[in-house]
């Protein structure tokens, strides 16, 4: 089974802090994608990665940055962590190259900005 | 660029009565079309997917979808309601030319006992 773990379920943190969030991947996918869950909108997604070290904006990038250093790997990097950032957020890989790119998802990381 | 519209934020049914999840795309090349579920605390989960293949889709759980291109639509139904089934579900929607999804806004099914 493909297994995408988020390191850390919940955070709590201040404004201004700078916040790394955590994916891997153990199934060589290509594809990472982290996305926003906010209750009335759905999913949102800020960043994509289509390999390692390159990255493409989603549709709400602002106040986000993400590194792929490696193929396993996808952080999600808030720099200067506000209020309005609290929210449930999703990563997600898919192999190149399949007639679907069924997504597969972490379980999650909640993040509460004080 | 691709999109999907969830008619209905909030789906109550009775246990052992009908599910019945509306999902409206727009795409300007052929979709390929999911329904994801999401249970309290947990990522999503696939429930099914269309591929072209076939019009009418069977998924995990007792769920299908039909796809009929003349609606736009591929709305999700179950038979009988399970208990079980009370979760949040998504519809999304992919081009041919990229991974990315769009999804709906979700609809949170309770189901009465």
């Amino acid at each position: 089974d493909v297994k995408v773990t988020q390191s850390s379920r919940y955070l709590v943190k201040r404004t201004g802090e700078k916040v790394f969030l955590e994916c891997v991947q153990d199934m060589d996918h290509e594809n990472m994608f982290w996305y926003r869950q906010d209750p009335g909108l759905g999913l949102r997604l800020i960043y994509f990665s289509y390999d390692v070290k390159m990255k493409e904006k989603g549709d709400i990038p602002e106040g986000y940055s993400v590194s792929r250093e490696k193929k396993e790997r996808f952080s999600l990097i808030l720099e200067s962590a506000s209020t309005n950032q609290t929210s449930m957020y999703l990563c997600a890989s898919t192999l190149t190259g399949t007639n679907t790119g069924e997504l597969f998802f972490g379980e999650g990381s909640r993040l509460t900005v004080l | 660029a691709q999109s999907v519209t969830q008619l209905g934020s909030h789906v109550s049914v009775s246990e052992g009565a009908l599910v019945l999840l509306r999902c409206n795309y727009s795409s300007s090349v052929p979709p390929y079309l999911f329904w994801y579920v999401q249970y309290p605390n947990q990522g999503l989960q696939l429930l099914l997917k269309y591929t072209s293949a076939a019009t009418l889709v069977k998924g995990i759980n007792g769920f299908e979808a039909e796809f009929k291109k003349s609606e736009t639509s591929f709305h999700l139904t179950k038979p009988s309601a399970h208990m079980s089934d009370a979760a949040e579900y998504f519809c999304a929607v992919r081009g041919s030319n990229d991974y990315k999804l769009s999804f709906g806004a979700g609809t949170t099914v309770t189901v009465r006992a």
